[in-house]
């Protein structure tokens, strides 16, 4: 069970679109639709802002997107703000409940 | 809403054990469609799930974990508990307690998160 692979850091200028890659193998993020991200602000309780690839809990702005093709999985953030300012985490269920993340990638609002 | 509490030592000498209690308030650990799981973060490392049980005793390890890792819940406190043996440095991080669909394994509830340091 390797962890997810993801850039360690994105960065863009606000009202700009930026979009984070979350790579898996075919045990994991290619074989389930059971994607999740998270953001983090250090210091605070991870929140969940996608799940099932594409899903959005309910009060998570639309701005955050997610999708999936083959093993990789990527969350897009558009209309950037200082707010979103970051660390984001995917997850992948890989059977018989088993869960993997990623290494997270630290998101800067120029 | 939905509150969980991670509690325990935040300093355990290595080779001992790591005891950590995640309290829930807002809400019950029986039943449902949820496990409870836990889940570390290393200092300057990504999130690594460690386990996650039903509370009816149905448990489930990260592998690499497995042999030292014992999860455990007591419904009359309406609390869960991660024990880890033999611990080294390597197992210093925050570590984090948090609710997680049957399906999906999506965590919805996490708690603050509690540093644990191995350290003599």
């Amino acid at each position: 069970q390797s962890a997810l692979t993801q850039p360690p850091s994105a960065s863009g200028s606000p009202g700009q679109s930026v979009t984070i890659s979350c790579t898996g193998t075919s045990s994991d993020v290619g074989s389930y639709d059971y994607v999740s991200w998270y953001q983090h602000h250090p210091g605070t309780a991870p929140k969940l802002i996608i799940y099932e690839v594409t899903q959005r809990p309910s009060g998570v702005p639309d701005r955050f997107s997610g999708s999936k093709s083959g093993n990789t999985a990527s969350l897009t953030v558009s209309g950037l703000q200082a707010e979103d300012e970051a660390d984001y985490y995917c997850s992948s269920y890989a059977g018989r409940i088993q869960v993997v993340f990623g290494g997270g990638t630290k998101l800067t609002v120029l | 809403q939905l509150q969980l509490q991670e509690s325990g030592p935040g300093l355990v000498k290595p080779s001992e054990n790591l005891s950590l209690t995640c309290a829930v308030s807002g809400g019950s650990v029986r039943g449902g469609t949820y496990y409870w799981g836990w889940i570390r973060q290393p200092p300057g490392k990504g999130l690594e799930w460690i386990g996650s049980l039903y509370y009816s005793g149905s448990i489930f390890h990260n592998p690499s974990l497995k042999s030292r890792v014992t999860i455990s819940v007591d419904t009359s406190k309406n609390q869960f508990s991660l024990k880890l043996n033999s611990v080294t440095a390597a197992d210093t991080a925050v570590y984090y307690c948090a609710r997680h669909s049957m399906v999906g394994a999506n965590f919805d509830y996490w708690g603050l998160g509690t540093l644990v340091t191995v350290s003599s």
